[in-house]
């Protein structure tokens, strides 16, 4: 099946760092998400896009989705140890089902001190 | 805590074999979808149901079948299983689709993890 293209596939960074990652698609999507997996447990939404150009944030967390519909952006601020997680973008189709969530390859966050 | 419970947690069994999942959405939800979640795949989405009825398919193989019964709990049945069918298997709730179509969040519970032997 499909999957978005996310990068880094992994980082590791010292907490305090500030962290960026990105998912691209080759197809336009009219709502972008961001989860977030801790080991064990289900994904988490984070934050939700749904304009083009939007730009949201919830605390240390900012997100954004580009302005040609094909990519999004995630970012996170000085990071902590619980920040350590998988972080998947996922996209809906700009028609079609709101039901078909396509989620990115993911990618593995892990935060030293 | 999503609301949303899922069991068996841990599920191992023999090739050829067949298994049946259980997922109780959050309370009052009435949409239940379906994901596997691989090691080489990622997380695919399988199938929606909204109060009862099949509402969407996705990547969902033929040997696999779910259903969702008057009290809105859904069951995920996995047939002949083979090894690639190891996975962790995610069930998650929404509520009520917009007509509009628009992304309504869902809510993911903690998994099954699936292991064929």
């Amino acid at each position: 099946g499909q999957q978005l293209n996310q990068s880094p596939q992994s980082m590791f960074i010292q907490e305090g760092e500030d962290v960026s990652m990105n998912c691209t698609s080759s197809s336009i999507f009219n709502t972008w998400l961001w989860y977030k997996q801790d080991p064990g447990e289900g994904p988490v939404l984070l934050i939700a896009l749904y304009k083009a150009g939007e730009l949201t944030s919830n605390g240390r967390l900012t997100a954004q989705f580009g302005i040609t519909r094909k990519d999004s952006f995630l970012n996170i601020s000085a990071s902590i140890p619980s920040d350590v997680g998988i972080y998947f973008c996922a996209g809906l189709p700009y028609t079609g089902t709101a039901s078909k969530l396509t989620f990115g390859t993911g990618t593995r966050l892990q935060v030293t001190l | 805590d999503s609301g949303v419970t899922q069991t068996p947690k841990h599920l191992i069994t023999a090739t050829g074999q067949r298994v049946t999942l259980r997922c109780s959405p959050r309370s009052g939800d009435l949409s239940v979808y379906w994901y596997q979640q691989s090691l080489d795949q990622g997380l695919q989405f399988l199938i929606h149901y909204y109060n009862g009825e099949e509402r969407a398919k996705g990547n969902i193989l033929e040997r696999f079948s779910a259903q969702q019964f008057p009290d809105l709990h859904s069951e995920l049945n996995l047939s002949s299983l083979e090894l690639g069918d190891s996975a962790l298997y995610f069930c998650a709730s929404s509520v009520t689709p917009r007509p509009s179509g628009g992304y309504n969040e869902q809510f993911f519970g903690p998994g099954t993890r699936l292991t064929v032997l």
